[in-house]
């Protein structure tokens, strides 16, 4: 089983700061992943896919990069209804396996 | 629109069963596969099982292997999770969502307790 460790648990930043947020995976999934946001209460939303592809309707200040095992999500310039908590996620083989989240969170 | 709509949770005691649906519209049911994932209170995602389009092929987490099964009844465009044996670990908001690589549509989830 592939293991995806995010870092940081948690994300301080303040409204209009850029964000960035890892995800690293045990073993190579080339760009098999998928990261997405979620808000309380709220089913995930798929943000990214590939590794770097904005998933329909997703604003560009979020954009993906990496392959391999390295993964970075950025925000480019926080809003306020980006606060949520983020996971990756990848597909290369089965089972397919989450990271534990990052939560951001205003300062 | 792509709509998916799970229902089916409950409470349940430790050993019990319980079957969750989800009814999927807006597209091509027998072309795409489907996943159940949860998310235990307070805690991360988990994928617990896929299915693909035609049901031929299934896939399950370790966790739940020999205890769930998932299946799919076209003629309904409806997906089914099928929990035997529960735990009180199984505690859980089950999501079904598209496809079983990258999920680009979820349901809104149901809610399943697991105590005595």
């Amino acid at each position: 089983e592939i293991v995806m460790t995010q870092s940081p648990a948690t994300l301080s930043v303040s409204p209009g700061e850029r964000a960035t947020l890892s995800c690293r995976a045990s073993q190579g999934v080339s760009s098999n992943l998928a990261w997405y946001q979620q808000k309380p209460g709220q089913a995930p939303r798929l943000l990214i896919y590939g590794a770097s592809t904005r998933a329909t309707g997703i604003p560009a200040r979020f954009s993906g990069s990496g392959s391999g095992t390295e993964f970075t999500l950025t925000i480019s310039s926080l809003q306020p209804e980006d606060f949520a908590v983020y996971y990756c996620q990848h597909y290369n083989n089965w089972p397919r396996t989450f990271g534990q989240g990052t939560k951001v969170e205003i300062k | 629109e792509v709509q998916l709509l799970e229902s089916g949770g409950g409470l349940v005691q430790p050993g019990g069963s319980l079957r969750l649906s989800c009814v999927a519209s807006g597209f091509t049911f027998s072309s795409h596969a489907l996943t159940w994932v949860r998310q235990a209170p307070g805690k991360g995602l988990q994928w617990v099982s896929s299915i693909s389009g035609s049901g031929g092929s299934t896939f399950y987490a370790d966790s739940v292997k020999g205890r769930f099964t998932i299946s799919r009844d076209s003629s309904k465009n409806t997906l089914y999770l099928q929990m035997n044996s529960l735990r009180a670990a199984d505690t859980a908001v089950y999501y079904c969502a598209n496809s079983f690589t990258y999920f680009d549509y979820w349901g809104q989830g149901t809610l399943v307790t697991v105590s005595s």
